[in-house]
């Protein structure tokens, strides 16, 4: 069955540091979506991405957060200068179209990357 | 923002019992429904879907019940088995903006062998 798969699965960094996420989503899906869960708290939406481009984000992914296709199955996530509060295990996850409703599409996720930030 | 909400952190059911997850919303606007599935250190998987065109959805073990007028679903799992145990997060999307899933902070269901 395909699947979304994502590195590292976990990483260790220092506050202020850069860190990049990795992402392959599933290869015929066209929409791309970032999403993290704090320990113990909700699965939040962070960003979606199509045609090479942001769709939406929330109010979580700042100017410290980007995202980037750099080539046809790659998708990451960046996070310029980490922060204590970024310690969280982030979801990447992509779906074959837009339009749940009537479609029958759904929203498929890795296994996570746990970013520890000290 | 607590737009939808799992109200009972925990649940535990007796193996080939039915396990009843709930799930309440407050955005009308919301007409797209998810189950998701999650085990530690793993990504949510998909279980079921609802459109809020249905009321009832059904693929096994597992159906979905919408009720649109009180904002409220269910999940229910017949029979219950062991490894269903695990996290189940319910989540809504609507049409406006289907690109993202609004989650909520799911209910851990222990099916006691």
């Amino acid at each position: 069955e395909p699947e979304v798969t994502q590195t590292p699965s976990h990483q260790v960094t220092q506050m202020g540091q850069e860190v990049i996420l990795r992402c392959v989503p599933i290869s015929n899906h066209l929409y791309f979506y970032w999403y993290r869960q704090i320990l113990g708290q909700k699965v939040e939406f962070l960003v979606s991405f199509y045609n090479n481009e942001i769709s939406e984000k929330s109010e979580i992914f700042d100017d410290q957060f980007s995202v980037e296709r750099p080539d046809g199955s790659n998708f990451t996530l960046k996070i310029r200068s980490t922060k204590l509060e970024d310690s969280a295990m982030y979801f990447c996850a992509s779906s074959e179209k837009v339009g749940l409703r009537f479609t029958g599409n759904t929203i498929y996720f890795g296994e996570g990357s746990w970013l520890t930030v000290v | 923002d607590q737009q939808v909400k799992q109200n009972s952190p925990s649940l535990s059911v007796q193996e080939g019992r039915i396990s009843i997850l709930n799930c309440d919303y407050t955005n009308s606007m919301f007409d797209y429904f998810l189950w998701y599935k999650k085990y530690p250190a793993e990504g949510p998987t998909f279980l079921i879907s609802i459109s809020s065109i249905k009321d009832k959805n059904e693929d096994g073990r597992f159906t979905v019940f919408l009720n649109k007028s009180a904002k409220h679903l269910s999940l229910h799992i017949v029979p219950s088995q062991p490894g269903d145990s695990a996290v189940y997060f319910c989540a809504a999307s609507f049409s406006g903006s289907a690109r993202q899933l609004t989650f909520g902070s799911g209910t851990q269901l222990t099916v006691l062998p």
